[in-house]
């Protein structure tokens, strides 16, 4: 949606290397803060989601930090592997319309071996 | 617990024909919703639902129709389809938002690719 932008729209990095995918979202009021994945011809996934009263949150490779007061949010995958590959989308949620997703247009990631 | 499932998976139509995506769902989840996917466009939202009887306008809701008439169905309605809604067509639902963080995590159908000639 137009209130989350992500970049980059595109992302190449070799095996091994760290990913770094950023969003600023525009609604204030926005307070959830999740990660999907996308492979090819399949469903999005959630990988991680932040809450707004935490700044940053981990699980194993991946990690998601946020930072309220200028309204960005990071995802940050170490030690890639091939299997990583695929398209990431961040978004935020919309208050005023039954806690839907806003949606950053997506950043393909390739990880080269 | 088969989770959401949407039929069709896939149709072609000709411009001006009517179709209805089903999405169905089968975790006793109150909200629902109707993205579609478009290349480097993400997920835009067209239309939700709160709860059984409940629809409401997304981001893109115009030239598609929604019913909830029972609360683990929500079907989405193209009256007089076009080729610019052709798209990959994916629904969602939701357990319950966390009153204080707004957490809601959304489990996605397999997706329904639509072709309109």
């Amino acid at each position: 949606g137009e209130n989350v932008e992500q970049h980059p729209s595109t992302l190449s990095v070799q095996e091994g290397d760290s990913a770094v995918i950023k969003c600023t979202y525009s609604d204030s009021a926005s307070n959830y803060f999740p990660w999907y994945k996308q492979e090819l011809g399949k469903r999005p996934q959630l990988i991680i989601d932040i809450r707004s009263n935490v700044g940053e949150k981990k699980d194993q490779r991946i990690a998601v930090t946020l930072n309220k007061t200028a309204k960005h949010f990071s995802l940050h995958i170490t030690e890639t592997q091939p299997e990583d590959s695929a398209v990431y989308f961040c978004a935020a949620s919309v208050p005023n319309s039954g806690y839907a997703l806003n949606f950053g247009k997506g950043t393909s990631l390739l990880v080269t071996p | 617990n088969a989770g959401v499932t949407q039929t069709p998976k896939f149709r072609v139509l000709k411009t001006g024909q009517s179709m209805t995506l089903l999405c169905a769902q089968d975790m006793n989840h109150e909200y629902m919703y109707w993205y579609r996917q478009d290349p480097g466009m993400g997920l835009r939202l067209i239309h939700y639902s709160v709860g059984e009887g409940t629809t409401a306008k997304g981001e893109v809701p115009d030239g598609y129709n929604v019913s909830r008439l029972k609360k683990q169905n929500f079907l989405l309605g193209l009256e007089s389809a076009a080729p610019s809604q052709t798209s990959v067509y994916f629904c969602a639902s939701s357990f319950y938002r966390e009153p204080l963080s707004g957490a809601n995590v959304l489990t996605f159908g397999a997706g329904s690719r639509l072709t309109v000639l």
